[in-house]
Order: structure tokens, then C-alpha cells, then sequence
């Protein structure tokens, strides 16, 4: 079974760039996470989905950043303009429709901003 | 704000000895907690769980303990081996259960 697939791994960009970061969840899982980690803060949830529906932004750091899911196997969190404040690993999680059960984390990518 | 919160940045135990990793929370109304591990260049990956009507959850060599009354839970490793070192984080669930709040992880490095 695939697991949750981000693309890129690795972005290193200059300030004032657009940055996109993708996500494919795990197939049938209804809701969909994308999460920050900083040395400071750990992991910071973003913004949250179920059944491609935004539910929960407050996570969200500021109007520069947006998130999308257009269908329930794609997902982009987008920056716009980057900072170099905005340098960490973000990571997208999915899990199915039940509270409890544990979150699967993708692999992360790495976003350094120049 | 952390509610859950991971004082301890690093640990180091020579392997075979036991490990502790220790975590605190804010909200009492929490009732679900989770530990995951994270090693270098992966996402976390769930380990266990424990629920409030529990105080202690075993698998292997894995223990997570829960004092409801301080507000901590510990995860025990015992014996720790090489292959445990990576970061560990302690997450909790809010009241809808769709959202997960975790601490800043606890580097854990295990000496052979």
C-alpha cells in the first residue's frame, strides 16, 4: 500500500518566490493534515481537510499561505511570497474518518528560503 | 500556546539500559494520547496510544505510563536499542478528535 506522497522532497528557493508543495493521501482516507516543524514549535498543524472541505485554518500563519484540495487524492499548501521565515520541513498526514485512529505522515519536504 | 508540551530537547542511554521520554499537557479534557517516531528524513510513524481510562499500555518493549492527576505520560523503552534512536513526540487529540496537538519531540539517542 502507498503510503502519503509529497513532492518535492527538497525546495530551496529565493525570498519573494512562489513555493508550491503537493500531497497525494493515502487512498480512502477522508481527512487530510499539513503540519509545520520548527526546532521551536515542533510540529504546528496548518490547516486541516475532511472530504476536501477546508475545516480548520486557524493554523495558518498568515495570508501568504493558502491550501487546496481539489479532489480526495491531491492537496497543495502554497506560499506566496516565501520568506526566509517560512524555512522548515512541512508534512502532510492523512487518516481515516474516526478520531482516534493515528495520523499517516508523509515524508516531509525540506523548504529553505533564501 | 503548547498543550502538550516535551521539556527534555535529548536523551542519551547505552543500549540494553532504559529509556524515559516524558511529556506534560494543559488540557485536562484530553483523553487519547499518542506517541510517534520520527527518524531522520521520514515523517512520524504512530508507536502507541494510550487512553485516560488506562494508566499504563504495554507493547514489547514499549510502556506508555499516564498520571491524569500531574498531567504527564511517559513512554518507557526497555531495553533500548540502537535502532530506537530518533525523535519522539507525544501528540493528543482535540474534543472533535480530527485534530492532533504535539509537543517538540525528545531527541532519543541510543549508545551502543
Amino acid at each position: 500500500d502507498a503510503g502519503v506522497i509529497q513532492s518535492p522532497r527538497h525546495e530551496v528557493t529565493e525570498m519573494g518566490q512562489e513555493v508550491t508543495l503537493r500531497c497525494k493521501p493515502i487512498s480512502g482516507h477522508d481527512y487530510l493534515f499539513w503540519y509545520r516543524q520548527t526546532m521551536m514549535r515542533g510540529l504546528e498543524l496548518l490547516i486541516y481537510f475532511n472530504n476536501n472541505v477546508p475545516i480548520d485554518d486557524s493554523g495558518m500563519p498568515e495570508d501568504r499561505f493558502s491550501a487546496k484540495m481539489p479532489n480526495a487524492s491531491f492537496s497543495t499548501l502554497k506560499i506566496q511570497p516565501s520568506e526566509p521565515r517560512d524555512s522548515a520541513v512541512y508534512f502532510c498526514a492523512s487518516s481515516l474518518n474516526e478520531g482516534r485512529l493515528p495520523q499517516h505522515f508523509g515524508d516531509g519536504t525540506r523548504l529553505s528560503i533564501l | 500556546d503548547q498543550q502538550v508540551k516535551q521539556n527534555s530537547p535529548s536523551l542519551s542511554v547505552q543500549e540494553g539500559r532504559i529509556s524515559i521520554l516524558n511529556c506534560d499537557y494543559t488540557n485536562s479534557m484530553f483523553d487519547y494520547f499518542l506517541w510517534y517516531k520520527k527518524y531522520p528524513a521520514e515523517g512520524p510513524t504512530f508507536l502507541i496510544s494510550i487512553s485516560s481510562i488506562k494508566d499504563k499500555n504495554e507493547d514489547g518493549r514499549f510502556t506508555v505510563f499516564l498520571n491524569k492527576s500531574a498531567k504527564h505520560l511517559s513512554l518507557h523503552i526497555v531495553p533500548s536499542q540502537p535502532g530506537d534512536s530518533a525523535v519522539y513526540f507525544c501528540a493528543a487529540p482535540s474534543n472533535t478528535g480530527n485534530q492532533f496537538y504535539f509537543g517538540t519531540g525528545t531527541s532519543l539517542t541510543v549508545i551502543p
